[in-house]
């Protein structure tokens, strides 16, 4: 079985501030790791994934993540944030079960970004 | 290479009433995968198809709701029977068997069931 944890619904930061959005999964086997930003009414848009190799992964709009195996961790890190980073933010673990690769969600963090 | 694409982008039905979705997946990708997404939560899994076998179906696919992929490319959602807990956005998304497993959304429909 695997599972998503974000924690935090809400995270708020200043224009300019680090961004830190936290996710911890629970996975038997060696997991692949996501994260989407998804605007108001729109899909999901993949950031950035881990799948193997280095741990420290860099996606696009300057975000990246760590997948650090002994805390079962995968937080998304921005060193500044921008206005236009406010959005939902999902993070997601795929892992092998049966063949299949079906990827579960966490309940999403909502970035929320003052000027 | 287009993306995946839905349709309808928002539907209000009444209640008792029967809906279907459409998702066109990206070109060439032969998994397909359905979610529900319901405000404040994550998207949820409910099936999934690689070309036009339905492989796992989620217990929260009810026997009101029926997916189909009948020649392995696009694919429907039909609700039968709407309820209004079934208001949600249903997303579709798609992958190529050997894609690293990341999958691509379409941007989604809005069931509202008044």
């Amino acid at each position: 079985a695997q599972s998503v944890t974000q924690l935090g619904s809400h995270v708020s930061v200043s224009e300019g501030a680090l961004v830190l959005l936290r996710c911890n999964y629970s996975s038997s086997v060696p997991p692949y790791l996501f994260w989407y930003v998804q605007y108001p009414n729109q899909g999901l848009q993949l950031l950035l994934k881990y799948t193997t190799g280095a741990t420290l992964v860099k996606g696009i709009n300057g975000f990246e993540a760590e997948f650090k195996k002994s805390e079962t961790s995968f937080h998304l890190t921005k060193p500044s944030a921008h206005m236009s980073d406010a959005a939902e933010y999902f993070c997601a673990v795929s892992s092998p079960s049966g063949g299949s690769y079906i990827p579960t969600f966490g309940r999403g963090t909502s970035l929320i970004v003052h000027p | 290479d287009t993306g995946v694409s839905q349709d309808p982008r928002h539907k209000i039905t009444k209640r008792g009433q029967n809906v279907t979705f459409r998702c066109d997946p990206i070109s060439e990708h032969n998994r397909l995968y359905w979610y529900r997404q319901t405000l404040g939560q994550g998207p949820e899994f409910l099936t999934y198809f690689q070309n036009e076998a339905q492989l796992e179906k989620s217990r929260l696919l009810s026997d009101r709701f029926s997916a189909e992929r009948p020649k392995g490319s696009f694919s429907t959602l039909e609700i039968q029977r709407t309820e209004q807990g079934d208001s949600a956005m249903y997303l579709c998304a798609s992958r190529p068997t050997n894609s690293g497993n990341t999958i691509y959304f379409g941007e989604g429909s809005w069931l509202t069931v008044v």
